[in-house]
């Protein structure tokens, strides 16, 4: 079956690691996006990355870095910088003839 | 600054009837809106798009509004089942600049009663 996964579903960090959040597709996907969702807040941008090799930074990059050395894998690194990490992060991807994205099922950081 | 506005407090409906959500938006002026469905603890599912030239699009029991003038998207749906029962995402894209400017909504969870 075609999608987009995510791993870990629940991870916990103690304060001063980073820790690596994984998203995974097989749609063929080249544009692929990481959002953070806090309750009472819309998902926010963190980073995007449109093709291999490329990312941008999306509306709230800091704390957090990417990786896209593969068109299927995008990464998402939050280091030790990031202050507030406690949420629940989204991994979507899009075709170029998509105008909506699909979503990964999501994974729920906690620092402890 | 571009903000959006969905009801912040939940929605109780009882079975058989039509739930109506509403987006309100300002400071945009958006090509195309999408409607998505967010399951607890799961990734928001995608099930309607409208294009700003649109007034209207239907898919099943869903049904989707948009008015440019009031600035404000409504969805349907109609007899509801307590399997519609979720938070439902709105979506606003512009006219350029990619998917990466798409804003999202805070989401309104609706609760269908059987």
């Amino acid at each position: 079956d075609g999608g987009i996964t995510q791993s870990p579903k629940y991870l916990f960090r103690k304060e001063g690691q980073n820790v690596t959040l994984s998203c995974e597709q097989n749609l063929n996907h080249d544009a692929m996006y990481w959002y953070r969702q806090d309750p009472g807040q819309g998902l926010r941008l963190i980073y995007y990355s449109q093709i291999v090799n490329d990312f941008q930074k999306g509306d709230i990059a800091e704390g957090y870095s990417v990786s896209r050395e593969k068109k299927e894998s995008f990464p998402l690194t939050v280091t030790s910088a990031q202050k507030n990490p406690t949420a629940f992060y989204l991994c979507a991807s899009r075709g170029s003839m998509n105008t909506e994205a699909f979503f990964g099922q999501g994974t729920r950081l906690t620092v402890v | 600054s571009q903000k959006i506005e969905q009801n912040s407090e939940a929605l109780n409906i009882q079975e058989g009837k039509t739930a109506t959500l509403t987006c309100n938006y300002t400071n945009y002026s958006p090509a195309y809106l999408q409607w998505y469905r967010q399951d607890p603890g799961r990734g928001p599912v995608f099930l309607l798009l409208i294009r700003e030239n649109e007034k209207e699009k239907r898919k099943e029991r869903l049904k989707v509004t948009f008015d440019t003038t009031l600035k404000q998207s409504l969805f349907h749906i109609t007899a509801s089942q307590p399997a519609d029962s979720a938070t439902y995402l709105c979506a606003l894209a512009p006219n350029s600049g990619g998917y990466q400017k798409v804003t999202f909504g805070t989401g309104t969870k609706l609760q269908v009663i059987p």
